[in-house]
């Protein structure tokens, strides 16, 4: 089975500017969850996609949404970006076949450069 | 406030040593532990715990949970130069029931195994 995906893998942009990142989640696997990842504060959560709904959400602003179509692939929007958006953006898949624990399986993420 | 700690965050050692990396938390609602290890790239999956005193292993590399002291250990014996990595221990702590994708993560511990 092909690895989560995610597109692009660097991307550089300036303030003000927004950013689109893409993830494609394993084969089968309905469950997307999104993560920031910065030196200072480590790997932060910020929000999970189940079916088309977001199901849970960090402690993020506004400026962060997401959204999940039908075929599980998953978008993160970043609007009006500032400096400190500058981080290594992660995507992690699971099957989320019941209501146990199930392993997350991280994608190669986005490195996000804001200028 | 939902927590995880790791410790040391650093560590240095030559092929051969073991190495022990400590995990603890505090969170609401646990559901599962998780260990992953970090190179350059996105983290990768090592093991998950959601029972007290159940050892994993895997080759050289073993967990325990501990659920009423709430931490983690995962060991490393016979080191390797591939063992180099930053190794992340998260928590699953959901929002509200049966949603999944919340993972807590600790700061992480830094390998760095010497020839």
């Amino acid at each position: 089975k092909a690895g989560v995906t995610q597109t692009p893998r660097y991307l550089i942009k300036t303030r003000g500017q927004q950013v689109t990142l893409s993830c494609s989640p394993i084969s089968g696997h309905r469950s997307v969850s999104w993560y920031q990842q910065t030196p200072g504060q480590g790997l932060q959560f910020l929000f999970e996609y189940f079916s088309e709904t977001q199901r849970n959400k960090g402690n993020f602003p506004g400026r962060f949404s997401g959204r999940q179509f039908s075929n599980s692939r998953s978008e993160m929007n970043v609007s009006t970006l500032e400096l400190g958006d500058s981080a290594l953006y992660l995507c992690a898949s699971s099957p989320r076949l019941a209501g146990g624990s199930e392993t997350q399986y991280f994608g190669p993420g986005t490195r996000l450069l804001v200028l | 406030e939902d927590k995880v700690v790791q410790s040391p965050l650093s560590l240095v050692v030559h092929e051969g040593d073991t190495v022990t990396l400590n995990c603890s938390y505090e969170v609401t609602n646990f559901r599962s532990l998780l260990w992953y290890k970090q190179e350059k790239k996105a983290p990768t999956f090592l093991f998950m715990l959601t029972s007290s005193g159940i050892e994993k292993k895997s080759g050289r590399l073993s967990s325990i949970l501990d659920k009423k002291e709430l931490f983690s250990i995962l060991n490393i014996t016979a080191t390797q130069t591939g063992d180099s990595a930053v190794y992340l221990c998260a928590v699953e702590a959901p929002n509200y029931g049966g949603s999944q994708g919340n993972l807590i993560f600790g700061k992480g511990t830094k390998l760095s195994v010497k020839p």
